[in-house]
């Protein structure tokens, strides 16, 4: 099946620092969304982003999907960002299958 | 619009009980999804429901089962509870399939002692 690798796993920075998370798969995709799971273990939806460029306010992504990655980008980061992001994927007619999250940790 | 809502929130359990979670999708959609998380395995596919109908299984065994409803809300139950199925129980839901954008519920806490 088709394999989702996030990097890095642990990512802390300093507030109003900026941050790239990286998410790289293994074969083609119809589906990548980002998430933010909260301290209460919601996943918060950020970006459905098969391909392309899209970005929402402070938060941007990047779909290179013939490369086979995406890039979520933070920029100005506040304490409340601090949680793990989710990379999930579908290729065909595959449920969701999501990376190991990278845990980001701001510091005011 | 009302997002998807999970019930109940926190749930104990001992093993070899039985449970039922619910699942309530987004209005208009037709596909619910559910997914186990724990701190060893992560986020692991359960299975899909579209139209009442299972249309996706995970790796998990017999104990996990799940319906759909014909107002789209799905309940999964798992039975004689294992201490290694403690974790959060998360529900999807999205207009047809897993292709198209999905948005999950707050999750179930379920504990087994």
């Amino acid at each position: 099946g088709i394999q989702v690798e996030q990097s890095p796993p642990d990512l802390i920075l300093q507030e109003g620092a900026n941050s790239t998370l990286r998410c790289n798969f293994s074969d083609s995709v119809n589906n990548l969304q980002w998430f933010h799971q909260n301290p209460w273990g919601q996943l918060i939806n950020l970006f459905y982003i098969p391909s392309g460029t899209k970005q929402n306010g402070r938060l941007s992504a990047t779909t290179v999907a013939t490369e086979r990655y995406s890039l979520l980008y933070i920029s100005s980061s506040q304490t409340t960002d601090s949680g793990v992001y989710f990379c999930a994927v579908v290729s065909g007619n595959t449920p969701l299958v999501f990376g190991k999250g990278t845990r980001l940790s701001v510091i005011a | 619009k009302a997002g998807v809502t999970q019930t109940p929130r926190y749930l104990i359990k001992t093993r070899g009980q039985q449970v039922t979670l619910s699942c309530s999708p987004i209005s208009g959609h037709r596909s619910v999804s559910w997914y186990q998380q724990t701190p060893g395995q992560g986020l692991q596919f359960l299975f899909e429901y579209f139209s009442e109908t299972q249309r996706n299984k995970g790796n998990f065994p017999g104990r996990f089962s799940g319906r759909q409803f014909s107002n789209s809300r799905s309940e999964m139950n798992v039975s004689t509870l294992e201490l290694g199925d403690s974790a959060l129980y998360l529900c999807a839901s999205s207009l047809m399939n897993s292709g198209n954008e999905q948005f999950f519920g707050p999750g179930t806490r379920l504990t087994v002692l």
